[in-house]
């Protein structure tokens, strides 16, 4: 199966600050990775699709990008919604699997 | 505006079988566009996809629990159901439904239920 790395494990930032979290992929997944964002107590909620493509209500702070096996996702202004945990998947092969996750706290 | 509710019991004693079940609220099951998976998520293996299925009851097992695992739907009762066999503490998590597309990434999200594995 495909591993995903996320990195940073936990990143410390705050409101107004652009930050980036990289994930990558121990193979070429052709582009087909999701973001997620987590809040404690609270179901993932899915951001992005195909590397780049933002679901329908998901603020234009946020920006995915990358290709074959790096990706990463950028917050250009962090807002205070937006401490949470980020994770991200991959869904090219049968067995989709997920990062361990990024924790975007309050510096 | 869709809904998902996960149920089931909170403690299964080792070795038993854990069996929850999601309704689904606000949408059919029946549509055409989705498929219905289950997602697990612990402190030791993170979030990990389980299963999911479609509604003429075609199903997809993560290999590493295919043996353990059976996803069933119930389409006029609008609700799917998980049966994961053999459980020990390592089935310990939070154990989500969520509507899948097919592309397989997860839209929409149960708020989730923790399972328990203990005697």
């Amino acid at each position: 199966d495909i591993q995903m790395t996320q990195s940073p494990s936990t990143l410390s930032a705050s409101v107004g600050d652009r930050v980036t979290i990289t994930c990558r992929a121990s193979q070429t997944i052709n582009n087909l990775l999701a973001w997620y964002q987590q809040k404690p107590g609270k179901a993932p909620k899915l951001l992005i699709h195909e590397a780049s493509s933002l679901e329908s209500g998901v603020p234009s702070r946020f920006t995915g990008s990358g290709s074959g096996t790096e990706f990463t996702l950028t917050i250009s202004s962090l807002q205070p919604d937006d401490f949470a945990t980020y994770y991200c998947q991959q869904y090219n092969t049968y067995q989709r699997t997920f990062g361990q996750g990024t924790k975007l706290e309050i510096k | 505006q869709l809904q998902l509710q996960e149920s089931g019991p909170g403690l299964v004693k080792p070795s038993e079988t854990l069996s929850l079940t999601c309704t689904v609220s606000g949408g059919s099951i029946r549509s055409s566009l989705y498929y219905w998976g289950w997602i697990r998520q612990s402190p030791g293996r993170g979030l990990e996809w389980i299963g999911s299925i479609y509604n003429s009851g075609s199903t997809s097992y993560n290999p590493s629990l295919k043996s353990r695992v059976t996803i069933s739907v119930d389409t006029p009762g609008n609700h799917y159901s998980l049966k994961l066999t053999s459980v020990t503490a390592a089935d310990t998590a939070v154990y989500y439904c969520a509507r899948q597309r097919v592309t397989p990434l997860f839209d929409n999200w149960g708020q989730g239920t923790l399972v328990t594995v203990s005697s």
